[in-house]
């Protein structure tokens, strides 16, 4: 069975600096991806990065990249030049290459921007 | 251009009523996955379909609760005569090639329909 865990129920960082937020995963299985999401308190689901278990690059997007630790099963996420926008719980979550993809989420943190 | 459109939003239902939540995939999208929120949790998924299909209905609770995705129209998830336990924010999420896992798999949100039973 697969299994996402974030340890960390919240975060604060300043305004404009760099965070660092947990994730660590389980799987048997040797192809699978990585996502983010961010949940603002509007309750919306924003996908923000993705990461396949094959890609040799840890992937970016903006100010979003995630450090990508295969052996260790770790997929943190980065925020560079943190916003106070930023502010909203952060899920990480995993799906398996041939299921049903559905989507495997860990219970996600709260990150908290101060200016 | 429109994303995957869930109502209502919001629903409040008295125990032992039935509770429908109706969703639209993205234009193109045939894949559909319905997930569960409780208060202070993670997603759990609840069920996957396709068009006229279930795939993938794991997660789903064996009593009460169904979910339909017909040829035409949007797909449906029925839940029938809730109890307290169910007010959760359920979303549901479309895709354009799952069956092999990279960014096309990604899977777009719907805004939820917050379900509160009385």
């Amino acid at each position: 069975a697969q299994k996402i865990t974030q340890t960390q129920p919240g975060m604060f960082v300043q305004e404009k600096e760099a965070v660092t937020l947990d994730c660590t995963y389980d799987t048997s299985d040797p192809s699978y991806g990585l996502f983010w999401y961010k949940q603002p308190s509007s309750g919306e689901m924003i996908f923000l990065i993705y990461q396949g278990s094959y890609d040799q690059q840890n992937a970016t997007e903006g100010r979003y990249s995630l450090n990508f630790q295969k052996a260790r099963k770790s997929a943190n996420l980065v925020i560079s030049a943190s916003q106070l926008g930023d502010s909203a719980m952060y899920f990480c979550a995993m799906s398996i290459q041939g299921g049903s993809e559905k989507l495997v989420f860990g219970k996600g943190m709260k990150l908290t921007v101060n200016p | 251009n429109a994303g995957v459109m869930q109502n209502p939003r919001h629903l409040v239902r008295r125990r032992g009523q039935e509770a429908r939540l109706r969703c639209s995939p993205m234009k193109g999208h045939s894949h559909v996955y319905w997930y569960r929120q409780l208060p202070e949790e993670g997603l759990k998924f609840m069920v996957y379909l396709q068009k006229e299909n279930i795939i993938d209905e794991s997660g789903m609770p064996k009593e009460r609760f169904s979910a339909e995705f017909p040829k035409e129209g949007p797909s449906i998830l029925r839940i029938q005569q809730v109890v307290r336990g169910d007010s959760a924010a359920y979303f549901c999420a479309s895709s354009l090639l799952p069956g092999r896992v990279g960014p096309y798999n990604e899977q777009f949100f719907g805004p939820g329909t917050r379900l509160t039973v009385l």
